[in-house]
């Protein structure tokens, strides 16, 4: 597709419960990226992928996070045991392959809104 | 620790003012810098991209500038209208394309 895709849009987990999101990426785009956004417009970088590999995971919270971008399926990040603080838009964005040093945009898709009551 | 900050905070102009959103940054080694707007409860909409050998990108009414050995973004509007008003993003990549992102510009342009 021409959007990056996210599901569910509003996703809401009593404490300690799994959450698990989803993200189809733009067709074509081989970096997958999760940021997390808490209080207004703090932005944090979780994880990124280059196809199915991780790339770069060093916002990951490993303990109760984790991710996967498996061929022919929509990326996912799950959440184990969630807590309260763990309530956050979360955003996943791709882009395509950089080439000859040329750095491309990252497109963002619409956010998947999680609650922990 | 690389850092993004983003001044002012908030700004509120009325129509058909030309202004200018600041972004600064720590460390000049940058892979590329980003600049979005996000409408409320709304994703992000990427408005420029400005590689680190670029000096500054043009979009319409939009105008990035880049000027790395002092470590500052400029995002110039021309003539504001009220559909420009939302929060403005500065987000810069190091490596590993990685963004970090700025706090914001929350703009509100009134008729």
């Amino acid at each position: 597709g021409e959007e990056v895709a996210q599901t569910p849009k509003h996703l809401v987990r009593g404490e300690g419960q799994k959450a698990k999101l989803y993200c189809a990426p733009i067709k074509g785009h081989s970096y997958v990226f999760w940021y997390q956004q808490v209080l207004k417009n703090e932005f944090k970088f979780l994880i990124s992928f280059q196809n199915e590999n991780v790339f770069d995971e060093t916002g990951m919270p490993k303990e109760r996070f984790s991710a996967k971008c498996l061929p022919n399926s929509p990326c996912s990040l799950e959440i184990q045991a969630t807590k309260l603080e763990d309530s956050a838009v979360y955003f996943c964005a791709s882009s395509p392959q950089p080439m000859y040093g040329f750095s491309y945009e990252q497109y963002f898709g619409p956010g998947t809104r999680l609650t922990v009551t | 620790k690389q850092e993004v900050t983003q001044i002012p905070a908030a700004l509120s102009v009325p129509e058909g003012e030309n202004l200018v959103l600041n972004c600064s940054f720590t460390d000049s080694a940058i892979y590329n810098l980003q600049w979005f707007r996000q409408d409320p409860g709304k994703g992000l909409t990427s408005l420029l991209l400005i590689q680190s050998s670029q000096r500054e990108q043009t979009s319409g009414r939009l105008n990035a500038s880049l000027d790395k050995s002092s470590g500052r973004s400029t995002l110039y509007i021309a003539a504001s209208q009220p559909g420009d008003s939302a929060t403005y993003l500065c987000a810069v990549s190091w490596y590993t394309d990685k963004l970090i992102f700025g706090t914001g510009t929350r703009l509100q342009v009134f008729p």
